[in-house]
């Protein structure tokens, strides 16, 4: 059981690129999201899901898009990258019922910088 | 959007110290989780509470939900180095939906 996974841990880019961050869970969890963490801002919430086909805009949703086409896997797609958008990802998950339907669950991480 | 509120922001402690921290909203919340994240590496959940009033241990540190359900506590006892890390506390109120509600995190810094 891997949890969540993120695929890079590490990307550079250059301003006007487009690249997608890869995540992904094998625990079946409903609800997956997307958190940026900057210094002194926090965790802020970019896109969220509730399921497969079902996507919605958080906190922070410019530059950024997404899609839900399986359970698993919740990619994250900047269209256009900005210098603004260095930053640390997160993608995140959990269940939407149940009895644990609260834990949520962090992946490692990706180190965006954008020149 | 909202934010929890926890301070200060950095706490130093003498190893084998006990360290208290909390967290506090204006909101009123049926769940509350505690995030550890070390240096390079993303948020790990550490407890979850789910009950006014409710307290839970994990090891070495106990959680506790504000029986006014706008705080909630963090205790660490007989710390150690490696309880360096940025612990952040977030709050959820009921609904598949809801979205988590992040503290901004406080840095603990242990010396040996």
């Amino acid at each position: 059981n891997a949890g969540v996974t993120q695929t890079p841990k590490f990307q550079v880019l250059k301003t006007g690129q487009s690249m997608t961050l890869q995540c992904a869970q094998d625990m079946n969890h409903e609800y997956m999201s997307w958190y940026r963490q900057d210094p002194g801002m926090g965790l802020r919430l970019i896109h969220y899901s509730v399921g497969a086909g079902i996507t919605d805009q958080g906190e922070v949703p410019n530059g950024y898009n997404v899609s839900r086409s399986t359970t698993e896997d919740f990619p994250l797609r900047l269209l256009s990258a900005a210098p603004s958008q260095t930053s640390v990802y997160f993608c995140a998950s959990r269940r939407l019922a149940g009895g644990l339907a609260y834990e949520q669950y962090f992946g490692p991480g990706t180190r965006l910088t954008v020149t | 959007g909202q934010q929890l509120n926890q301070s200060p922001q950095s706490m130093f402690i003498q190893e084998g110290e006990d360290v208290s921290m909390n967290c506090t909203s204006s909101s009123i919340f049926n769940t509350w989780l505690w995030y550890k994240q070390d240096p390079g590496e993303g948020p790990v959940l550490l407890i979850a509470l789910y009950k006014a009033g409710e307290l839970t241990s994990n090891g070495r540190l106990t959680a506790q939900f504000g029986i006014t359900r706008k705080d909630s506590f963090l205790n660490i006892s007989a710390s150690i180095p490696s309880d360096v890390g940025i612990y952040f506390c977030a709050g959820l109120y009921t609904g598949a939906n809801s979205k988590l509600t992040f503290g901004k995190g406080i840095t603990l810094s242990v010396r040996p």
